[in-house]
């Protein structure tokens, strides 16, 4: 799986849009870009996973530039309970299952 | 449909027992890992079982480490002896066999918090 890059930390009030930039130079031509949230006590869950363009669901939507290099997640008009640990992976997903990477993710802390 | 369910949640022992622990995966996934993460470290992958056969277990950290999953069903590791070093919160996930590449959406469990004194 390719190396990523995410801030570490990130603050904001509720009911802003929260968008948190993943760097990833290395991506291959077949790596798909996942999204994890974690929140205190619990295990990751899948956010949303995108290739190229724009990923919208229920939840967040998540941008990929044309040369997949970074990609955004990004939260519309947060709220406390999205108070979360965030993680950006990169990597070919084969039918046999994949190993999840995790790097040390971006903790996101929403105040009133 | 119930998730991965875990357990115990807590394990407190000494150093030198044994502790197992257990990960009963979503009905049907074929696919179980194993991760854990250390007092701040990242979640590390352990081990990956496809059905019942062990498909990667390039993260077990050491022999005193075993990981069972009988009959493709639930799953449990156990460690023995148990030393400082193994405490943190152990993850299970499963996924299912999607048959397609990308999309291998692992579903966690709540994690067991072992704690090794």
């Amino acid at each position: 799986l390719a190396k990523t890059t995410q801030p570490i930390s990130m603050d904001s009030y509720e009911g802003q849009e929260v968008n948190i930039t993943c760097s990833h130079n290395n991506i291959a031509t077949n790596d798909y870009i996942t999204w994890y949230q974690q929140f205190p006590s619990q295990g990751p869950r899948f956010i949303i996973q995108g290739y190229k363009t724009k990923v919208t669901n229920e939840v967040a939507s998540l941008f990929i530039p044309a040369d997949r290099k970074s990609s955004t997640l990004s939260l519309p008009r947060v709220s406390l309970s999205d108070t979360a640990v965030y993680y950006c992976l990169v990597g070919f997903f084969n039918q046999a299952g994949t190993a999840l990477i995790f790097g040390k993710g971006t903790t996101l802390s929403v105040s009133s | 449909e119930a998730g991965v369910t875990q357990f115990p949640s807590h394990s407190v022992i000494e150093k030198g027992q044994t502790v197992t622990l257990r990960c009963d995966p979503i009905s049907g996934h074929d696919n179980l890992y194993w991760y854990r993460r250390v007092m701040g470290k990242e979640i590390k992958f352990l081990l990956h079982f496809v059905k019942e056969s062990k498909q990667d277990e390039s993260g077990m950290p050491n022999n005193r480490f075993l990981a069972e999953r009988t009959g493709g069903t639930y799953s449990t590791l156990k460690v023995q002896p148990a030393e400082l070093e193994d405490s943190g919160v152990y993850f299970c996930a499963s996924s299912p066999n999607s048959g397609a590449s990308s999309t291998d959406t692992q579903y966690f469990g709540p994690g067991t918090r072992l704690t090794v004194l």
